[in-house]
């Protein structure tokens, strides 16, 4: 059991726009950054978002980020096939002393 | 261009040790915390390990606390994970992370490619 929940899966057709939700608590998401992650089982996990709503150079501004209180969401606009990957927010628990991911969110673009 | 290389892993049996090591190049490494994450097979990422830009904070996951040993070596850009008392839960592709600023907070802007960790007898 994961301390940020995300949901299991979402999906949407190629063009469409998706939103992954993650959901925290005070001590978490509620006071610290959150950071979202793409993930392909295998390779290396790619920043997408950092300090709740910043871009590393590189990635698409079709990738957003946002938080409000004890959750965060992650938006994916003009859905392409090669966005189909495991998708996981993550943010410092001032209250456990460590670092938390989401469950994460496998995004199927059908 | 960052770049994050582990090694060490392989097959060992319960109860044993394994020390993973992440060679980095690219950054001034002595200037950011470094982590360790890992994936068992069909499960998510889970955070291993975090140690801070110089050492002196340095947290582990409640899965690993007691078992698992953290440290850098900023002279050799490297970072370790001593692992002893290895249960078969611990197999997983264990990533080498960098921070993104000096304190454990603030996430991971590059990873390694992993390197796999099988405890089986």
């Amino acid at each position: 059991q994961s301390v940020l929940t995300q949901p299991p899966s979402v999906s949407a057709a190629p063009r469409q726009k998706v939103t992954i939700s993650c959901s925290g608590s005070t001590s978490n998401i509620g006071n610290d950054y959150v950071s979202w992650y793409q993930h392909l089982p295998g390779t290396a996990p790619k920043l997408l978002i950092y300090d709740n709503n910043k871009r590393p150079s590189g990635i698409p501004d079709r990738f957003s980020g946002s938080k409000s209180g004890t959750s965060a969401t992650l938006g994916i606009t003009g859905l392409q096939t090669g966005d189909e990957a495991d998708y996981y927010c993550g943010t410092w628990d001032s209250s456990l002393s460590v670092w938390v991911f989401g469950g994460g969110t496998k995004l199927t673009v059908l | 261009e960052v770049q994050l290389v582990e090694s060490g892993g392989g097959l060992i049996q319960p109860g044993r040790s394994l020390r993973l090591s992440c060679a980095a190049s690219g950054f001034t490494f002595g200037d950011y915390a470094m982590h360790w994450v890992r994936q068992a097979p069909g499960k998510g990422l889970e955070w291993v390990s975090g140690i801070n830009w110089n050492s002196n904070n340095i947290v582990y996951a409640d899965s690993v606390k007691g078992r698992f040993t953290i440290s850098r070596d900023d002279a050799k850009n490297s970072l370790y994970l001593q692992m002893n008392s290895l249960r078969v839960e611990d197999t997983a592709l264990y990533y080498c992370a960098k921070g993104l600023w000096s304190s454990n907070g603030g996430g991971f802007d590059y990873w390694g490619q992993g390197t796999l960790v099988t405890v089986s007898s």
